[in-house]
């Protein structure tokens, strides 16, 4: 089982919907859940953080935790073209230290 | 610009010749990384510096790759006999340190062992 779990993907939606990436972990020591975004030929960019139980949200973003289904999801609202990239899960384990990274959900915002 | 930054961005070598990769990090972030990645594959880890003291090596990273930190400022990650598998993105991040552990990667260097 890896580490961290996320569906590649591509996830489709209209411009417009809501965009919905899941991310799942294995490791119950995780504490500090991102999300970051990556264009194709580019380097990561995080887009959003979270460190307890439930939700938070930042512009057209929101981050959704339970730290009990060892769950971590991204919404996406009012999807746009440039929204369509890889999104990639990450998690450490409180220490401050590296990150595992899933391989990432593509998402495709069409027309 | 006051963003990780990478050099180069690109090299591209033949097998058996050595690398070397130079990362700086945001001026007041204490905390280094080093990821490689691959097509198709999320960032792996390989190491990181607390200031200039090397806190962790990945057991990815085989003995012909070292880096380092000197004065706890730039970093530079160095391979030595290059072989075709390590064609790859080397990623570098910084984060402020042990509150705040947000990374924020530079460009990357793609290297191509030929």
């Amino acid at each position: 089982q890896k580490e961290v779990e996320q569906n590649s993907g591509p996830l489709s939606v209209p411009e417009g919907a809501i965009a919905s990436l899941n991310c799942t972990y294995s490791d119950r020591g995780s504490q500090s859940f991102f999300w970051y975004r990556q264009y194709s030929g580019k380097s990561p960019e995080l887009i959003m953080f979270i460190y307890s139980n439930g939700d938070k949200e930042d512009g057209r973003f929101t981050a959704q935790l339970n730290k009990a289904s060892q769950y971590v999801s991204l919404l996406i609202r009012d999807s746009q073209p440039s929204d369509s990239a890889t999104y990639l899960c990450a998690t450490d384990t409180g220490t401050a230290s590296k990150l595992t990274f899933g391989t990432g959900t593509r998402l495709q915002v069409t027309l | 610009d006051t963003g990780v930054s990478q050099d180069p961005r690109h090299k591209i070598t033949k097998r058996g010749q050595n690398v070397t990769f130079r990362c700086d990090p945001i001026s007041e972030h204490n905390r280094l990384y080093w990821y490689r990645q691959t097509l198709g594959q999320g960032p792996e880890f390989l190491t990181y510096f607390q200031n200039e003291a090397q806190l962790e090596k990945s057991r990815l990273l085989s003995d012909r790759f070292s880096a380092e930190r000197p004065k706890g400022s730039f970093s530079t990650l160095e391979i030595q006999r290059t072989e075709q598998g390590d064609s790859a993105m080397y990623l570098c991040a910084s984060s402020l340190g042990p509150a705040e552990n947000e990374q924020f990667f530079g460009p990357g260097t793609r290297l191509t062992v030929l």
